[in-house]
């Protein structure tokens, strides 16, 4: 049951940008950092964006995320083939418990 | 580097225990700052987390699960444990360890995922 909204996909060539939206409300995102992860197929998530907008070491600096209110964006510059994953926002909740988005599946056409 | 190893049975039958153990290596689980997870994956749906533990013992679990689940720590064996009690098909799938970082809020290390199914 997961309280931060995704959209179910999306999708670009190679080279185009890329948004993602996470709709969230006052107990998550509005009073949390949002954190987004990425899962390649078969694989275990990895952390993407952590803190809204900072990226750990070793991720492309064409992932970049952002947040306003009750709602996060994850934006993929430069679309590549390596890009097509899952991606999940995720937040701490105020009613104690982390919440996930419902995850986007990005295509790369 | 930090690793996580997700280990337990693969099948657990309905109204039985699941139980797993995550092994720590590449860093010690007394590590102040840092919560050890579980997080879990229905098939071909999204991430739930189940709860985590403090080395200190400490636990917080999801309110929807809190219920029927048990974390444990074995700082000496640098393990921790999930419990999960009286299980039914809608608890089958992967099961994942991870290291959540208490700083910033987020699991920065994961384990592969082991499958769990329940079936008789």
């Amino acid at each position: 049951q997961s309280v931060l909204t995704q959209p179910p996909s999306a999708s670009g060539t190679p080279g185009q940008r890329v948004t993602i939206s996470c709709s969230g409300s006052s107990s998550n995102i509005g009073s949390n950092t949002v954190n987004w992860y990425q899962q390649l197929p078969g694989t275990a998530p990895k952390l993407l964006i952590y803190s809204n907008n900072q990226r750990p070491s070793g991720v492309p600096d064409r992932f970049s995320g952002s947040k306003s209110g009750t709602s996060a964006s994850l934006a993929i510059s430069g679309l590549q083939s390596e890009d097509e994953a899952d991606y999940y926002c995720a937040a701490w909740d105020d009613s104690l418990s982390y919440v996930f988005g419902t995850g986007t599946k990005v295509t790369v056409l | 580097q930090v690793q996580l190893q997700e280990s337990g049975p693969g099948l657990v039958k309905p109204s039985q225990t699941l139980s797993l153990t995550c092994t720590v290596s590449g860093g010690s689980i007394s590590s102040g700052g840092y919560y050890w997870s579980w997080i879990r994956q229905h098939p071909g749906k999204g991430l739930e987390w189940i709860g985590y533990i403090y080395y200190s013992g400490s636990t917080y679990y999801n309110p929807s699960l809190k219920s029927r689940v048990t974390i444990s720590v074995d700082t000496s064996k640098n393990q921790f444990s999930l419990k999960l009690s009286s299980v039914t098909a809608a608890d089958t799938a992967v099961y994942y360890c991870a290291r959540y970082d208490s700083s910033g809020d987020y699991f920065d290390y994961w384990g592969q995922g082991t499958l769990v199914t329940v079936s008789s």
